[in-house]
């Protein structure tokens, strides 16, 4: 069975200032990876994935996170918040690419000017 | 092209009624998945159809249902409705090739059980 858990519900951050949501997997096989964000009222985006290739991964407005496997980690990050990144992010593990997404709880983001 | 799309945006329902959500997946897109995000929580897999076979499920009852049509279009049927089965419902659709497997989901159903 595979399990995500997303430290803190809430982060805030300072325009500008890094940004860091953390998100830790539990998986029997070896997992995909992902990172969605959803804006009020909207949808699921994706920001960025793992398929097995580079551990580094860059995705949209900036955003990359790292895989980790003796963390078993894929965090979040973007050097420079920018208020329209207020969002609530989400991480997700799959045993199969594009199938039974299992989603973490979220974290909401806010950005304080 | 066109997105991800989904009918209806809202609705309310009775406990013990049913419903049936609607989604169109994006042009060129052979698998639909459905999602359930409860109020404060992250989605949860309902199924997933591809080429009109169900291609997975969920831990769901069986009165959560579903079809995938010839066109790709698919449907999510809820039998004898629970108020914990309000939600927003989310369907995804996912095509082949260099972006097979990318979820493009689309703004989802609230369903308002009371």
């Amino acid at each position: 069975a595979q399990s995500v858990t997303q430290l803190g519900s809430h982060v805030s951050v300072s325009e500008g200032a890094l940004v860091l949501l953390r998100c830790n997997y539990s998986s029997s096989v070896p997992p995909y990876l992902f990172w969605y964000v959803q804006y009020p009222n909207q949808g699921l985006q994706l920001l960025l994935k793992y398929t097995s290739a580079a551990t580094l991964v860059k995705g949209i407005n900036g955003f990359e996170a790292e895989f980790k496997k003796s963390e078993t980690s894929f965090h979040l990050t973007k050097p420079s918040a920018h208020m329209s990144d207020a969002a609530e992010y989400f991480c997700a593990v799959s045993p199969q690419y594009g199938n039974k997404l299992v989603f973490g709880a979220g974290t909401i983001l806010r950005v304080k000017s | 092209e066109t997105g991800v799309t989904q009918s209806p945006t809202h609705l309310i329902k009775t406990r013990g009624q049913q419903v049936t959500l609607r989604c169109s997946s994006q042009s060129g897109h052979n698998t639909v998945s459905w999602y359930q995000q409860a109020l404060g929580q992250g989605p949860q897999f309902i199924f997933q159809y591809y080429r009109e076979e169900e291609n997975g499920r969920g831990n769901f009852p069986p009165r959560f249902s579903g079809l995938q049509f010839p066109n790709y279009s698919s449907e999510l049927n809820v039998n004898a409705l629970e108020l914990d089965d309000s939600a927003l419902y989310l369907c995804a659709s996912s095509g082949v090739g260099e972006r097979a497997g990318e979820l493009f989901f689309g703004e989802g159903s609230r369903l308002t059980v009371l």
